[in-house]
């Protein structure tokens, strides 16, 4: 079956420190992958998005970078953390089966900047 | 190019009477639609999903959609509003072709009135 593996749960970076989240998918091969960010009080915007390795697409201009070192592994990291940055980040990923879609979704990271 | 738009940030709705979340859709090709809903401190949860198969859609906990591509919308109903539905729902749109990147509505967030 299918799973998506989100971590950290939780975290609690200082401003300025590094970030790296991590999100691995199983029971898929070639999957488009998705990391989302929620703020507070706002929807879900996309960050980044894969259609494979090493293909990363960016959607807004920010602090972040994304990586897909493997077919199923996504990486959401920046080197200097700011304020702006907490929020509810989640991975994500779909695929077409047979004309029917699908997407699943980590259980995310909430990231407080302090 | 595709996009989504939630119209309304906010209901508010009473126990037991009707709920509806309304969402217009933009897309170039034949997309898929999804709702999502997404509790408090948790992560998303599929409701429903059109594919281009029935334009009313059932998903769970008593919810449907209705896809009208002539008013290219896609609003989520259900006949009575329960206090357990009180969330935030997104919905969510798909292209089949050249674009199979998941484009999220920025939610709106559902209140139960007891």
């Amino acid at each position: 079956s299918q799973t998506i593996h989100q971590w950290p749960a939780t975290l609690v970076q200082p401003v300025g420190s590094p970030l790296s989240l991590e999100c691995t998918v199983e029971g898929t091969s070639n999957p488009n992958l998705y990391w989302y960010r929620q703020a507070a009080g706002r929807g879900l915007q996309l960050l980044f998005y894969s259609v494979g390795i090493g293909q990363i697409s960016s959607e807004v201009p920010q602090n972040l970078s994304a990586s897909r070192p493997q077919d199923r592994q996504f990486i959401l990291s920046s080197k200097k953390l700011l304020l702006s940055d907490s929020g509810f980040y989640l991975c994500a990923w779909s695929e077409f089966k047979g004309g029917d879609p699908e997407a699943f979704f980590g259980q995310g990271t909430r990231l407080t900047v302090v | 190019a595709q996009s989504v738009t939630q119209l309304d940030s906010h209901v508010s709705v009473s126990e037991g009477t009707p709920v509806l979340l309304r969402c217009n859709y933009s897309s170039s090709y034949s997309p898929s639609l999804f709702w999502y809903v997404q509790h408090p401190n948790k992560g998303l949860q599929l409701l429903l999903k059109y594919t281009s198969a029935a334009t009313l859609v059932k998903g769970i906990n008593g919810f449907e959609a209705e896809f009208k591509k002539s008013e290219t919308s896609f609003h989520l109903t259900k006949p009575s509003a329960h206090m357990s539905d009180a969330a935030e729902y997104f919905c969510v749109v798909s292209e089949y072709f050249g674009n199979e990147k998941l484009t999220f509505g920025t939610g709106t967030r559902l209140t139960i009135i007891p």
